[in-house]
C-alpha cells in the first residue's frame, strides 16, 4: 500500500468506447503524473501535474485526456482507443514535481479490444 | 534529468549479495541519486537516495564514490523475490515548479536463481 489508489485495476474497452481512469492520494502531495507501460518497454511518461496545473504533455495523441480537479485526484479520460493502447497506465505522485522519491499506484491494466 | 546507463540484465542467486552500478557522468551538483525497484505489473517502488558517500535503509545500501559519476545500489542476500527491474534516476529534487519530469530508463532486470 502506498498511499496512491488507482481504479479500476483492470479495463476491457471497446475501441469506440470513453472510459476514464482514476487515481488518487491523500499524501499531501503536489505533483500527479500518468505513465503508460507496455509489455516489455521502460515506462513512458505522459503527464505532469503541479499544483492542479499541466506542467509536461509528453506528445500524447488527443485520445487520452488528463484532468486534475485537484492535487488529490488526476483523472485518464480514454476515448477512440487503438489495441496498441493497451497497456499498464501507472499514476505517481510525489511533494513537488521534481521530488524523486515519488510513490507509485498499483496501475489499471488495459485491454483495447 | 542526467542520463543514467545500467546493465540490462544481471543474474543471482538466492543468499548472495547483489551490487547494480548505474554510471551518470554529467550528474550536476545539485542531483541526487535514486534507485527504484518494479515487479512484473505493479508500479515502481522507491527503494533509497543518496546524494554522496554511504545511504543505507532496510532494504538497501546505496555507495556513492567522491566524484559522483556513478553509484552501486547493493542488495544483501537477494532472494527469489528480489527478481524486479530496477532503476536508477539522477536529478535535483530542488528544482521548485517546472522540474524534474521523472523519466525513466529500462532499468535492469535481476534474475535471482535458487
Amino acid at each position: 500500500e502506498t498511499g496512491v489508489t488507482q481504479t479500476p485495476r483492470h479495463l476491457v474497452m471497446g475501441m469506440t468506447n470513453k472510459k476514464s481512469l482514476k487515481c488518487e492520494q491523500h499524501l499531501g502531495h503536489n505533483a500527479m503524473y500518468w505513465y503508460k507501460q507496455s509489455a516489455k518497454k521502460p515506462l513512458e511518461l505522459m503527464f505532469v501535474y503541479n499544483f492542479k496545473e499541466q506542467t509536461e504533455n509528453n506528445s500524447v495523441p488527443s485520445r487520452f485526456s488528463p484532468e486534475c480537479p485537484n492535487s488529490s485526484h488526476l483523472f485518464l479520460h480514454l476515448h477512440t482507443l487503438q489495441p496498441e493502447d493497451s497497456a499498464l497506465y501507472l499514476c505517481a505522485s510525489s511533494q513537488e514535481s521534481g521530488d524523486l522519491g515519488a510513490f507509485f499506484g498499483q496501475g489499471t491494466r488495459l485491454t483495447v479490444v | 534529468l542526467a542520463k543514467t546507463t545500467q546493465p540490462i540484465s544481471m543474474d543471482s542467486y538466492e543468499g548472495q549479495e547483489v551490487n547494480i552500478t548505474c554510471s551518470h557522468n554529467n550528474i550536476a551538483t545539485n542531483d541526487y541519486i535514486t534507485w527504484y525497484q518494479q515487479f512484473p505489473s505493479q508500479g515502481p517502488r522507491f527503494i533509497i537516495q543518496g546524494y554522496k558517500t554511504k545511504v543505507t535503509n532496510e532494504v538497501a545500501s546505496l555507495f556513492i564514490p567522491a566524484d559522483r559519476k556513478s553509484s552501486t545500489l547493493s542488495l544483501p542476500r537477494v532472494s527469489l523475490s528480489d527478481t524486479a527491474v530496477y532503476y536508477c534516476l539522477v536529478g535535483d529534487i530542488l528544482v521548485g515548479e517546472y522540474g524534474n519530469k521523472l523519466v525513466f530508463g529500462a532499468g535492469t532486470i535481476l534474475r535471482v536463481k535458487s
